[in-house]
């Protein structure tokens, strides 16, 4: 399976971070899988942004749930990030990755999109 | 929700063994056999290197090895090489269908 980023490399501050995650070799909607959004701010960890269930399910960040909002389009085989009222502080890498029903572990990751919060 | 507590970096040299620790709570580490482990050359997504505490996907050497104890979990690389050199992340699951990771340790060989 391959996963890959897509969506604007800079946002404005207040408006909403818009990603999109194709998947290819793998359907989203196979049962036994969670799509996942991971973002590393530059030169720092990793962070868990949420997942959604193949069921369609979500599940997020404690610390993101009020601005985040994860969903699935299983007609085009992408699953989605919506991130609202950016400021600076939301500048990273952001990542979709693939992991499996009872593994909470990400075995396939995509290459990465960075976005930057700016003016 | 806090992240889990790493060393900022560990080192070593080449054939040597090193560990990295990885501290959490009894809500994640301590709570649930679902600790993980992520390598991460520079400019390139993380790799999983140990997933369910000691498991090893298919591919990653056996040189590779990870354990827990209470709160701290653990990944020992041993008979280092230069490609070893990388970022390592532990990750836990967190209840709650949530997950939670680490700072990240820089392992330098030497």
């Amino acid at each position: 399976v391959q996963l890959q980023e897509s969506g604007p490399g800079l946002v404005k501050p207040s408006q909403t971070l818009s990603l999109t995650c194709t998947v290819s070799g793998g359907s989203i909607s196979s049962s036994g899988y969670y799509w996942s959004w991971i973002r590393q701010h530059p030169g720092e960890g990793l962070e868990w942004i949420g997942y959604i269930h193949y069921s369609g399910s979500t599940y997020y960040n404690p610390s993101l749930r009020s601005r985040v909002s994860i969903s699935a389009d299983t007609s085009k085989n992408q699953f989605s990030l919506n991130l609202s009222s950016v400021t600076a502080a939301d500048t990273a890498v952001y990542y979709c990755a693939r992991l499996v029903d009872g593994v909470p572990a990400a075995g396939h990751w995509g290459q990465g999109t960075l976005v930057t919060v700016s003016s | 929700h806090s992240a889990l507590t790493q060393p900022p970096s560990a080192s070593g040299s080449p054939g040597q063994s090193v560990t990295i620790s990885c501290t959490g709570t009894s809500s994640d580490v301590g709570g649930y056999n679902y600790v993980s482990w992520y390598q991460q050359h520079p400019g390139k997504a993380p790799k999983l290197m140990v997933y369910d505490v000691i498991k090893r996907p298919s591919g990653v050497p056996d040189r590779f090895s990870g354990s827990k104890s209470g709160n701290t979990a653990s990944l020992t690389v041993s008979g280092l090489q230069a490609e070893d050199e990388a970022d390592y992340y532990c990750s836990s699951y967190a209840g709650g269908n949530t997950l939670v990771f680490g700072g990240g340790t820089t392992l330098t060989v030497l």
